[in-house]
């Protein structure tokens, strides 16, 4: 089955702090692979996805095939990162399928 | 207007009732997801539309649960005979696929659901 399994349920930092969310698929060829991140009363949304290699609001996400994971990086983070953080990979069948989530709490 | 749309926004149902749900995906996005979203139990799949046919409907908890869509546009998730445990927060979601490739899937704001 295809499989995204994100480990934290909760992680809790403080600000300036690095942080790190684990995300690993299960292995299918060369999966798309996201992260999607829901802020306090708002939708759900993309925050970057592995094929563009883009740094979003200071977040990176690196693939590696060996491990196949896709964590979920900052060096410093902010109170406005709280949020709730989401990995998610493209099916074989065009869907997309999500891990269950890391609620991200950053301290003052 | 631009975004998914899903109505209504709160829906409160007595146990044994019937609810239907709506979604209104971006015009033109021909990829539909509907998950649910539980307290403390992150975002749960229940079923994806390519077109109007459904490749993907092992996430349905139950066969009180039904989807359907029309028109390759507007979705309803049907359930029936409502539990207590059906309360959740319902997401709809709608992407444009490129041959079998995902492009940013766009949520709505999703229905809250209480069966009391």
């Amino acid at each position: 089955a295809q499989r995204v399994t994100q480990p934290e349920k909760l992680l809790s930092v403080f600000k300036g702090a690095p942080v790190e969310l684990k995300c690993n698929y299960s292995y299918s060829g060369s999966p798309e692979l996201f992260w999607y991140v829901q802020y306090s009363r708002q939708r759900l949304q993309l925050l970057l996805r592995h094929i563009s290699r883009e740094s979003i609001k200071g977040f990176t996400a690196d693939l590696n095939k060996g491990e196949t994971s896709f964590h979920l990086k900052k060096p410093f983070a902010q109170e406005e990162d709280s949020a709730m953080y989401y990995c998610a990979r493209g099916g074989s069948q065009g869907n997309l399928i999500f891990g269950k989530g890391t609620k991200l709490s950053v301290k003052p | 207007g631009a975004g998914v749309s899903q109505s209504p926004s709160n829906k409160v149902t007595e146990k044994g009732k019937d609810v239907e749900l709506r979604c209104d995906p971006i015009s033109g996005h021909t990829a539909l997801y509907w998950y649910r979203q539980s307290l403390g139990q992150g975002l749960e799949f229940l079923i994806y539309f390519q077109g109007n046919s459904a490749p993907d409907k092992s996430g349905l908890p139950s066969d009180r649960f039904s989807a359907e869509r029309t028109g390759g546009s507007v979705s309803t998730l049907t359930i029936q005979r409502t539990q207590q445990e059906d309360s959740a927060v319902y997401l709809c979601a709608s992407s444009l696929m490129t041959g079998r490739r995902n492009t940013e899937a766009f949520f709505g704001q999703g229905t809250r659901l209480t069966v009391v």
